[in-house]
């Protein structure tokens, strides 16, 4: 185990339903991170929080909408969705200010739009 | 934009052969930084390179960083089961923080037992 934890792992909803994918980290970490893995694309990152402060958006589509409450969750909201978001869903933690920059992976949320 | 490519996209080894994926960015990297991803799995850190021309081992793993901060190697010696996955690069965006990510398409081993 990371550290990382996501609810739910699977998720199938129609592209009417509002959803909301949640990520919390246990790692005291202060930077957190969603990003999408498609099949034969490059892991994309979506969006990133700083202290509770989101400093990325990565031109990501309005029907994906995150909250960070605080700096160990992290949730991301769906609505209206299309089929070709189906798609792994990575949360990821790391501690900004250190020399490594490593990130640490939950386990995804494999989402399906039907 | 930025990108960073990995090559191959695919490899199937025999095990006990060797096995290597390159990594090579468009823009100079601060620092580069290697994932595996079982499969079923999510991305694992591996590995962070940041001096230009660094090599560091873990056990039969060999990363390289290139003198001009643009490319990466991984070679696995003498490939086992357990090395199957998909290993991927990353380096920051270009000018952006560290910590913010650019991941190669990543290099799936396979290994014939």
């Amino acid at each position: 185990e990371t550290g990382v934890t996501q609810t739910p792992r699977h998720l199938v909803m129609g592209m009417t339903n509002k959803k909301s994918l949640k990520c919390e980290q246990h790692l005291g970490h202060n930077a957190m991170y969603w990003y999408k893995q498609s099949a034969k694309k490059p892991l994309e990152l979506m969006f990133v929080y700083n202290f509770k402060e989101q400093t990325e958006n990565n031109s990501v589509p309005s029907r994906f909408s995150p909250e960070c409450p605080n700096s160990s969750h992290l949730f991301l909201h769906l609505h209206t969705l299309q089929p070709e978001d189906s798609a792994l869903y990575l949360c990821a933690s790391s501690q900004e200010g250190l020399a490594d920059y490593e990130q640490f992976f939950g386990p995804g949320t494999r989402l399906t739009v039907l | 934009g930025q990108q960073v490519m990995q090559i191959p996209q695919y490899q199937h080894v025999q095990e006990g052969e060797d096995f290597t994926t390159y990594c090579n960015s468009s823009t100079t990297l601060s620092n580069i930084q290697w994932y595996k991803q079982r499969p079923g799995g999510h991305p694992v850190f591996l590995i962070q390179l940041v001096k230009s021309g660094e090599v560091k081992k873990q056990k039969r793993l060999t990363f390289q960083f290139g003198e001009a901060k643009k490319n990466s190697s991984l070679h696995i010696t003498a490939t086992q089961t357990t090395d199957v996955g998909t290993y991927f690069c990353a380096g920051p965006l270009s000018g952006g923080s560290n910590y913010k990510l650019t991941f190669g398409k990543g290099t799936l081993l396979t290994v014939n037992p």
